[in-house]
């Protein structure tokens, strides 16, 4: 089974800083991906970023980074130049190995941006 | 063209009452989804269908049902709702379950049971 942790309930950053969002996870799979989706105020649920575990490299979707460190099983977000657009809900979502295609969510993270 | 749509996206009944949700995906995906979201905003998936076929049945109360006709529709009917049924349920569907496809949500059901 897999279970995840977002430590940070709230994080607020001002428009065009940048920000990062903590979530860790703990697996026994060796095969897995992992998934940020944010959900802001209109309750949609939007994929953010997508990392495979089997990939060294970091996926980056525009403004949106991860820093993965499987040994650590860390899997932070990283907003460069932050838009009010951004504020939302976002949760961290391992899925993969035995679990397939089955997302288990974290608590949510809410990011405020301040003009 | 709404990928992933689910009616009615607001439900407010009585306890005891039994209702129905509605979900249809037009991204001709082999597997859908049902999630519930609680007040505190968690997440969790209840059940899934991959062709139509039932693969994932959490803990949840048999007086909910889920129900997929075919591959682009998925239904979730609860029985005697209670109190605690009240929650945003969402559904999604992705490519194929056993490819770790993103997943594609539609815009939620508010339930909320008086």
């Amino acid at each position: 089974a897999q279970t995840v942790t977002q430590s940070q309930p709230e994080m607020s950053v001002q428009e065009a800083e940048t920000v990062t969002l903590s979530c860790t996870y703990d697996t026994s799979e060796s095969d897995y991906y992992l998934f940020w989706y944010k959900q802001p105020p209109s309750r949609q649920m939007i994929l953010v970023i997508r990392q495979e575990a089997y990939k060294q490299q970091n996926a980056t979707e525009n403004r949106f980074s991860v820093n993965f460190q499987k040994a650590a099983k860390s899997f932070s977000l990283k907003i460069s130049d932050s838009q009010l657009g951004d504020a939302a809900m976002y949760f961290c979502a391992p899925a993969g190995g035995t679990s397939y295609g089955k997302l288990t969510f974290g608590q949510g993270t809410i990011l405020t941006v301040h003009p | 063209d709404t990928a992933v749509s689910q009616t009615p996206k607001y439900l407010v009944t009585q306890m005891g009452n039994d209702k129905s949700i509605k979900c249809e995906q037009n991204l001709g995906h082999d597997t859908m989804y049902w999630y519930k979201q609680d007040s505190k905003k968690f997440l969790k998936i209840m059940f899934s269908y991959n062709n139509k076929e039932l693969i994932i049945n959490e803990t949840v109360p048999n007086r909910f049902s889920p129900k997929s006709p075919d591959k682009a529709h998925l239904n979730l009917h609860i029985n005697s709702l209670e109190l605690g049924d009240s929650a945003v349920y969402f559904c999604a569907s992705s490519l194929n379950f056993y490819s770790y496809n993103e997943q594609f949500f539609g815009p939620g059901t508010r339930l909320t049971v008086l």
